[in-house]
């Protein structure tokens, strides 16, 4: 397992559910990240957090919605989904968002998430 | 065009041979490469990490980047079956996040 751990590791609910996703990072770094995975495309970036702050909302629908509230933690409320948000979520952390070498990442094991 | 180009596969390879996984890119702002590795039902794990065009060796694994025609490998001597996996691109420019191919699944057979 890496420093950054996950939970639920899977998850089904319905449309009209609300749950969150826990992501914690044991790493000491500055920076978290969400990620959406499909099947067949690009890993998505959803959000970034640096030093607590969003940094970075990659147009995501607001059904979606992050908290941050330290470095080591992050978390993704998700409400009224839609069947085409199954996927798998990824959490990341690196030692700030700045750009180069400082921005190596270090994903979670994700959450597999389910909607019917 | 996409800003970062990778094959999906898939990629089937008998044991012990040499593989080679490549990705181009379009941005020349492009400055550190990075491979990822991705088993099935797991997050990507950091293989490599390089920055300049070169090679750059760790164990059976061989990263390298040739800036010029923008374009990145990664080489797998001696591959076995525990190397089946996904394996994921990814560059970095400036200050903006990670940019991700979409990845080459591999298989190893024995």
């Amino acid at each position: 397992e890496t420093g950054v751990t996950q939970t639920p590791r899977h998850l089904v609910m319905g449309m009209t559910n609300k749950k969150s996703l826990k992501c914690e990072q044991h790493l000491g770094h500055n920076a978290m990240y969400w990620y959406k995975q499909s099947a067949k495309k690009p890993l998505e970036l959803m959000f970034v957090y640096n030093f607590k702050e969003q940094t970075e909302n990659n147009s995501v629908p607001s059904r979606f919605s992050p908290e941050c509230p330290n470095s080591s933690h992050l978390f993704l409320h998700l409400h009224t989904l839609q069947p085409e948000d199954s996927a798998l979520y990824l959490c990341a952390s690196s030692q700030d968002s700045g750009g180069g070498p400082r921005e190596t990442q270090y994903f979670g094991p994700g959450t597999r998430l389910l909607v019917l | 065009q996409k800003e970062v180009e990778q094959d999906p596969g898939p990629l089937s390879v008998p044991e012990g041979a040499i593989v080679s996984l490549n990705c181009t890119y379009s941005n020349s702002a492009f400055q550190y490469f990075m491979w990822y590795r991705q088993y099935s039902r797991k997050g990507p794990e950091l293989l490599m990490y390089t920055y300049s065009s070169g090679n750059k060796e760790d164990g059976r694994f061989t990263a390298q980047v040739d800036k010029s025609s923008k374009y990145i490998s990664l080489f797998i001597r001696d591959s076995q079956p525990s190397d089946s996996a996904t394996y994921l691109c990814a560059m970095i420019k400036g200050n903006t996040p990670l940019v991700f191919g979409k990845g080459t699944r591999l298989s190893v057979i024995a």
